[in-house]
């Protein structure tokens, strides 16, 4: 298998301010991270792939400039939530990709208060 | 097209029963299915997968089946246990695609009497 570390676990933030989630795939490189939302008892809705050393691809309805992601390296990815609002309250999840398989971290719960 | 569609939204068995979950398709360009457990609060972790070149694949207590011809493709897990309680995703991907971009199911949440 393959490991895929995320990190916070949890993280409580005021409403306006910026949080920021790192992925990191501790025994692979990794080209290719996914960023995903998932809400209560709900499926993962992918929000963006992002790409080592290029800009992340957006699902369409989700906005660039409030969910900044930045693939700096082969083995870290990150997932600013900006100026954070209630409603960004979710359990957000990543993955990175080995060959065809894609490998989850443990999920973030940012609650926004 | 892009959707997966996964049935039943929730099931429970006793213990040693042979729960079954399905999944149906409409991309013909899929070919890759695999299966995630997901516990509360954790992220997914990869159970098994097939692809359609293979109508069963089987490792340890889990067993896929796929129909290739009806687009689906269906997951069994034998002599269940309580600790096999979970929510349970399928998903498709094109194999050898720009990203391998996985489309879930919708999920079942399975539970499993002691």
């Amino acid at each position: 298998g393959a490991v895929v570390s995320q990190h916070p676990s949890r993280v409580i933030c005021k409403s306006g301010t910026s949080v920021k989630i790192e992925c990191r795939s501790l025994d692979f490189q990794a080209t290719t991270m996914f960023w995903y939302r998932q809400f209560p008892k709900k499926s993962l809705m992918l929000m963006a792939t992002s790409n080592e050393g290029s800009k992340a691809t957006y699902e369409q309805g989700v906005e660039k400039d409030k969910f900044l992601i930045n693939h700096a390296s082969l083995t870290l990815s990150t997932l600013t939530v900006t100026s954070a609002h209630p409603e960004d309250s979710s359990f957000y999840i990543c993955s990175a990709a080995k060959g065809t398989e894609a490998f989850f971290g443990q999920g973030t719960r940012l609650t926004v208060v | 097209q892009q959707q997966v569609k996964q049935s039943p939204q929730s099931l429970i068995v006793q213990k040693g029963g042979i729960p079954i979950i399905n999944c149906a398709y409409e991309n013909t360009a899929f070919d890759y299915f695999p299966w995630y457990q997901q516990f509360p609060g954790k992220g997914p972790a990869l159970l098994i997968a097939i692809r359609p070149d293979v109508s069963e694949k089987k490792e340890g207590r889990f067993t896929i089946s796929f129909n290739k011809s009806a687009k689906q493709f269906s997951l069994h897990i034998m002599d269940s246990q309580p600790g096999d309680s979970a929510t349970y995703f399928c998903a498709a991907s094109i194999r050898g695609g720009a990203t391998n971009k996985l489309i879930f199911g919708t999920g079942t949440l399975l539970a499993v009497q002691p």
